[in-house]
């Protein structure tokens, strides 16, 4: 599975976007990218995923670069409740299902 | 509908005890998967499962044995326990159509394990 890179931690204020990078420059075609994230210590969520057209569920939005080798997790109105640990991971849909987690950007909405 | 069950919350050990921590979901999925989680790091896979009878190795398998004889259930035994141990163990599961993953994980609330 392809490496990604997120930076470490952002800030964000409470009502506005929150905009997550993440980059996967050795992405592969048949490899997806999914978010997930992390609340404190409790076990992590799944927000979305997508292949290379954007998504958007009640949770998010997700936007692939045309290129893919890079994407960026949208929380259109963030809440002190998306505080968290968000997590960018690459995989393909077939062979073992290991998703591999990195360190995350850990996100941090303000007040 | 509970999703996926982790038992216990909270376990102290002592080296070379050995124990197993539970994992249960009532979703009919067939994958599940435990990993570890030390602090200030990622989750790394232990051992994974695509179905009843089938099990395999993650990343970090070394000291733990698991087994899958129902859909339901995917045991993670600690066979003697050590301090590098200590950790927080997440058990996953999703929905898996032969070949392909097409699904997002769902986490239980973990176990938090510390051995002395």
């Amino acid at each position: 599975d392809a490496k990604t890179t997120q930076p470490t931690s952002m800030d964000c204020a409470e009502g506005r976007a929150a905009n997550l990078p993440c980059n996967h420059s050795t992405i592969s075609g048949n490899e997806y990218v999914y978010w997930y994230r992390q609340i404190h210590s409790q076990g992590p969520q799944y927000i979305i995923h997508g292949l290379k057209n954007n998504e958007t569920n009640e949770m998010a939005s997700l936007i692939i670069t045309e290129d893919r080798k890079s994407s960026t997790l949208i929380l259109p109105h963030a809440t002190l409740r998306d505080t968290a640990v968000y997590y960018c991971i690459v995989r393909a849909l077939t062979g073992a299902n290991n998703l591999f987690f990195g360190t995350g950007t850990r996100l941090t909405v303000i007040p | 509908n509970a999703g996926v069950t982790q038992t216990p919350k909270f376990q102290v050990l002592k080296t070379g005890q050995s124990m197993t921590l539970q994992c249960a979901q009532d979703m009919n999925h067939e994958y599940m998967s435990w990993y570890r989680q030390d602090p200030g790091m990622g989750l790394r896979l232990i051992h994974y499962s695509v179905g009843a009878g089938i099990t395999d190795q993650g990343e970090v398998p070394n000291g733990y044995n698991v087994s899958r004889s129902t859909t339901e259930d995917f045991p993670l035994r600690l066979l003697s326990a050590a301090p590098s141990q200590t950790s927080v163990y997440f058990c996953a599961s999703s929905l898996f159509s032969g070949t392909v993953f097409n699904y997002g994980y769902t986490f239980g609330s973990g176990t938090r394990l510390t051995v002395v």
